[in-house]
């Protein structure tokens, strides 16, 4: 089975810090994508990579950042979180042209 | 521009009935479309996908959608709902890049 993992599934952190979220996928798939969900919104691409250190913007980069230096891993990185950030933060890995998978998401409260 | 409307943000259906959620999409070609369930707390998980071929696709947990071109829609069925549907779906489509645009999502309440 494909496994996409998510670092934490709740964090709690306060408004200036630094966030790290961190995805790691298991089946050698070339891209990956973050995601977050508001409810009513459904789910906006933040940002996605479909190589090692190649990333392109998605629909809501702003006042985000990813780094992808290994094949397996894409973190997501909030230089400096704000309370408009709380939400629920979803990773998804896939092969060139076919489903996406996803893990089972970080929910992260900015206070 | 591309879009996915889901026109139900709510469904309540009784469990032994018959469910039909609505999905329709804006775009100039054939696209790929995809059908999603998430589980409360929980990440998305595929029902169903459709590329090409024939129109009526079956997925898991007894879950089958048909593309209807002329309607632009991608409507997923199920014969007799259970308990356990009791999710959010989301429908999803690309029009063959690597990015997918989801819609906003219907959420099915089952009455038992």
């Amino acid at each position: 089975d494909v496994k996409v993992t998510q670092s934490s599934r709740y964090l709690v952190k306060r408004t200036g810090e630094k966030v790290f979220l961190e995805c790691v996928q298991d089946m050698d798939h070339e891209n990956m994508f973050w995601y977050r969900q508001d409810p009513g919104l459904g789910l906006r691409l933040i940002y996605f990579s479909y190589d090692v250190k190649m990333k392109e913007k998605g629909d809501i980069p702003e006042g985000y950042s990813v780094s992808r230096e290994k094949k397996e891993r894409f973190s997501l990185i909030l230089e400096s979180a704000s309370t408009n950030q709380t939400s629920m933060y979803l990773c998804a890995s896939s092969p060139i042209w076919d489903e996406q998978f996803f893990g089972p998401g970080t929910r992260l409260t900015v206070l | 521009a591309q879009s996915v409307t889901q026109p139900d943000i709510h469904i309540t259906v009784s469990e032994g009935a018959s469910l039909e959620l609505r999905c329709n999409y804006s775009y100039g070609a054939t696209p790929y479309l995809f059908w999603y369930v998430q589980s409360p707390g929980q990440g998305l998980q595929l029902l169903l996908k459709y590329f090409s071929g024939d129109t009526l696709v079956q997925g898991i947990k007894g879950f089958e959608a048909e593309f209807k071109r002329s309607q632009s829609s991608f409507n997923l069925r199920k014969p007799s709902v259970h308990w356990s549907d009791a999710a959010e779906y989301f429908c999803a489509f690309t029009g063959g890049g690597n990015k997918l645009t989801f819609g906003t999502g219907t959420q099915l309440k089952v009455e038992l």
